[in-house]
Parts: structure tokens; sequence; C-alpha cells
């Protein structure tokens, strides 16, 4: 089973800085997929960004970047210029290439403070 | 329309209370999930619907029945609730998948109903 694992349970930055969330995930399966999710106090789960794992570039979504080190097994988020709407819960998430559905391994969540 | 709309976004019941929940999603998306997510923690898969059939029940407790009666509309149905039930309850929905066709697709969600069991 894959498991993924967020070990920050909350961040600060303030804005206009930039931050780093750390994921590392766990799996023997060579093909995948890897997400970010936002999840701000309106509960809505948002897609910031998202990895395919045969593509050695890193995604990048305007201020949101990612580095992912695949034989690591490392997926972290980086955020440019922060925001005070980026303050949210962030879930690192797996989906397997291998399953006809989306369905994903999300991690613990990291909650992500902005101050001004 | 990119929107998955979930009814109600508050619901309080008993015990002893039957209720529905109810998710719609106009985007053509043949598989629909519900996930349930506590206070703080990731969301947990509960149920997964391909093409209106049942595709995957994570052992969930028989209080909690789905139902999808059309492509676009996904109900979970509750009897007999637990107050350890208590909890945003999300719909989602993703493009055309079978088993073995996975794509890199985006999984859209609603904005959850919380449910409170007294």
């Amino acid at each position: 089973a894959q498991t993924v694992t967020q070990s920050q349970p909350e961040m600060s930055v303030q804005e206009a800085e930039t931050v780093t969330l750390s994921c590392t995930y766990d799996t023997s399966e060579s093909d995948y997929y890897l997400f970010w999710y936002k999840q701000p106090p309106s509960r809505q789960m948002i897609l910031v960004i998202r990895q395919e794992a045969y593509k050695q570039q890193n995604a990048t979504e305007n201020r949101f970047s990612v580095n992912f080190q695949k034989a690591a097994k490392s997926f972290s988020l980086k955020i440019s210029d922060s925001q005070l709407g980026d303050a949210a819960m962030y879930f690192c998430a797996y989906r397997s290439a291998n399953s006809g559905y989306s369905t994903l391994t999300f991690g613990k969540g990291t909650m992500l403070l902005v101050s001004p | 329309d990119t929107e998955v709309t979930q009814t109600p976004k508050h619901l309080v019941m008993g015990m002893t209370n039957k209720k529905s929940l109810k998710c719609e999603q106009h985007m053509g998306h043949r598989a629909m999930y519900w996930y349930k997510q506590k206070a703080k923690k990731p969301p947990e898969l509960m149920f997964v619907y391909s093409y209106e059939k049942l595709s995957i029940n994570e052992s969930v407790p028989s209080r909690f029945s789905p139902e999808c009666p059309n492509s676009s509309l996904l109900n979970l149905h509750l009897h007999a609730l637990q107050p350890e039930d208590s909890a945003l309850y999300l719909c989602a929905s993703s493009q055309d998948t079978r088993a073995g066709a996975a794509t890199n697709e985006k999984l859209f969600f609603g904005s959850g109903t919380q449910l409170s069991v007294l």
C-alpha cells in the first residue's frame, strides 16, 4: 500500500515571502501521479498542482512549483510571493497509474499561516 | 460548468433520523466519489461509482447507503448514524474512467456537507 507523509503540521510565512511544504511518499510502483490540494476555511478542496511521475520536468502553476525527486520519493511544494489568500490546509496526494479511478491517498496535511 | 454541487451545506440529525446528502455534476463525468473528512484530518474514501455502478466500497458501515440514480447525481442515504459519524462529507467527480484506463485526470470536489449527529 502507498503512504504519503507530510512532516510539517504547520508552517508560517509572511506576505511576499517564499515557503516550501514537504511531502514524501512510499510506493513500489514506477508510474503514478502526485498532487497538491489546498483546502481553505471554506473547506472546498482545490487542486493546486499535479505531477506525472514519468515526467522529469517539475510542474509549475504561476506562483506554485514543485520539486519532484523520484529516487528520493519526495514531492515538495514551493509557494512564491505568498499572499493572504494562500492561507489554508495543504494536502499532498498520491494516485496510482494502475487504477482507473482517481482514488487518492492523502497525507495528513500542513496548515499554512500567512501573516501581513 | 465545472462545478460539483452538494446539498445541503449543513445538516444536523438525531441518531434515529433518516436523511440524504445529494451531489450533482454536469461535466459529463462518469466516476463519482464520496469522501468523509474529520476535522483537521485528510479526506478518507468511502465509495466510488463508475458508470452508475458501485465499484469501490471501503468497508463503510451499512448505515451509509450510496445511490447513483443517473450519471449526474450521487446520493448518500443516512440512517441510524452515530455521533462519531459527524464529519464533512465531500463528493467528487472525474472524467470517464475504467479500470486499466488511468489518466492524469483532475478530481473535482464539491464544497461538502457538514454533518452533525446528535
